[in-house]
């Protein structure tokens, strides 16, 4: 069955100090992996889409990258503005999405 | 561009009560999502339009909740008659290829 696991749960950062989550997947054929930033009450707002192995993305202080079993989103230097829930999902062959539960980021000014 | 529509954005209701989600999504944007999003989870997929047609909607749970497209543009979520369990957001989201547009969202509190 096609899965998404994101990691960690949640990150506190200091601002300034760069990190990186984790997306981990399988799926029976992959079409594309997305990132998303979900502010509180709020939809998910689309960050990338990566479409193979080696691929790699950047916006800002976001960069994310990808291989055949999991996607990176690298923030560096951080702002408290960043704070929010990044999400991942995978879309397949089948056209259908599976996210993840997403890694909820603080940055402490 | 106008974004993805959702209304109403809060929603209370008892239980057993029935309750519908509109949805409004991107001009031109053929496809059409209903997702549900529990607390600390990330969305899970209800059911996908393409067009006026149903193409997924394998984790729709029938014996409650129905959805409908007309003319291939808004969209109607309804849940008759609503559970404790459905508490969640219920989310709209809309595409012209394979990046997703989202919707604000409902959030649905069944006491």
């Amino acid at each position: 069955e096609d899965q998404v696991t994101q990691s960690p749960e949640a990150l506190r950062l200091q601002e300034g100090e760069s990190s990186s989550l984790n997306c981990s997947y399988t799926v029976s054929g992959l079409r594309g992996l997305f990132w998303y930033r979900q502010d509180p009450g709020k939809g998910p707002e689309f960050l990338f889409t990566l479409y193979s192995a080696g691929e790699e993305k950047e916006k800002e202080r976001l960069k994310a990258t990808l291989t055949k079993k999991e996607s990176f989103l690298h923030i560096t230097a951080p702002k408290p503005e960043d704070s929010a829930t990044y999400l991942c999902a995978v879309l397949n062959t089948g056209n259908q999405f599976y996210f993840g539960t997403g890694t909820s980021l603080t940055v402490i000014p | 561009e106008a974004g993805v529509v959702q209304s109403p954005r809060y929603k209370i209701i008892e239980k057993k009560q029935p309750v519908a989600f509109w949805c409004n999504p991107i001009s031109g944007h053929n496809t059409l999502y209903w997702y549900r999003q529990n607390l600390g989870q990330g969305p899970e997929l209800l059911i996908r339009y393409e067009n006026e047609e149903a193409v997924d909607d394998s984790q729709l749970p029938k014996d409650r909740f129905s959805a409908e497209r007309l003319k291939g543009v808004d969209s109607t979520l309804k849940i008759q008659p609503a559970e404790l369990g459905d508490s969640a957001v219920y989310l709209c989201a809309s595409s012209s290829g394979l990046r997703q547009y989202f919707g604000p969202g409902t959030r649905l509190t069944v006491t």
